[in-house]
């Protein structure tokens, strides 16, 4: 399979806890982004990376969370002391910068549920 | 009021019917458009994309835009059941690369 791959799938955790979720992008895309989706809404921007570099952070992102793209490979998604509120799909896509577009390939997504 | 908006459904529509969908926005500045398919607890796969006014098809599945309506639609010839999803358009600035804004999706029902 040469999609996006993310992991795990489905994340249970406590409230407080700290949780990272993990993307790995498709191989030849230099652009990585994270996107939040709750029930009955559309993905929502976070993040997003042009190889190593985070271009541009949404305000939805607080400062419990954080995302890294060490190496412009893969990329971790932590969000610390978690709340209910960040029960979500968390989603990673990516894309190659190209003069004829900009259309992102989703993952399946990360389930998010904090108890 | 959110950039792009999109009825939720339900779309509930007999097999072999054309489904219709559609967006609006608001943003003068967006520049491409893209529809995606999202089966329940799927990830979002791309459909269609295209970036400028007319149309554009791809087998059952033809996209519009008239940016100077700023409406875009997708049709979907000889629906299936295997169409039952959400369909989530998405827009793009070209100052913005990377923030790509959703409407909220409207779920299609397609009864055999």
């Amino acid at each position: 399979d040469t999609g996006v791959s993310q992991d795990p799938r489905h994340k249970i955790t406590k409230r407080g806890q700290n949780v990272t979720f993990r993307c790995d992008p498709i191989s030849e895309h230099n652009r990585l982004y994270w996107y939040r989706q709750t029930l009955g809404q559309g993905p929502e921007f976070l993040t997003y990376f042009q190889n190593e570099a985070q271009l541009e952070k949404s305000r939805l992102l607080s400062d419990r969370f954080s995302a890294e793209r060490p190496k412009g490979s893969f990329s971790t998604l932590e969000i610390q002391r978690t709340e209910q509120g960040d029960s979500a799909m968390y989603l990673c896509a990516s894309s190659l910068v190209s003069p004829s577009g900009n259309t992102i390939y989703f993952g399946e997504g990360s389930w998010l549920t904090v108890v | 009021q959110k950039e792009v908006e999109q009825d939720p459904g339900p779309l509930s529509v007999p097999e072999g019917a054309i489904v219709s969908l559609n967006c609006t926005y608001s943003n003068s500045a967006f520049q491409y458009f893209m529809w995606y398919r999202q089966y329940s607890r799927k990830g979002p796969e791309l459909l269609m994309y295209t970036y400028s006014s007319g149309n554009k098809e791809d087998g059952r599945f033809t996209a519009q835009v008239d940016k100077s309506s700023k409406y875009i639609s997708l049709f979907i010839r000889d629906s299936q059941p295997s169409d039952s999803a959400t369909y989530l358009c998405a827009t793009l600035r070209r100052d913005s690369w990377g923030k790509f804004q959703f409407g909220a999706g409207t779920q299609v029902v397609v009864t055999p």
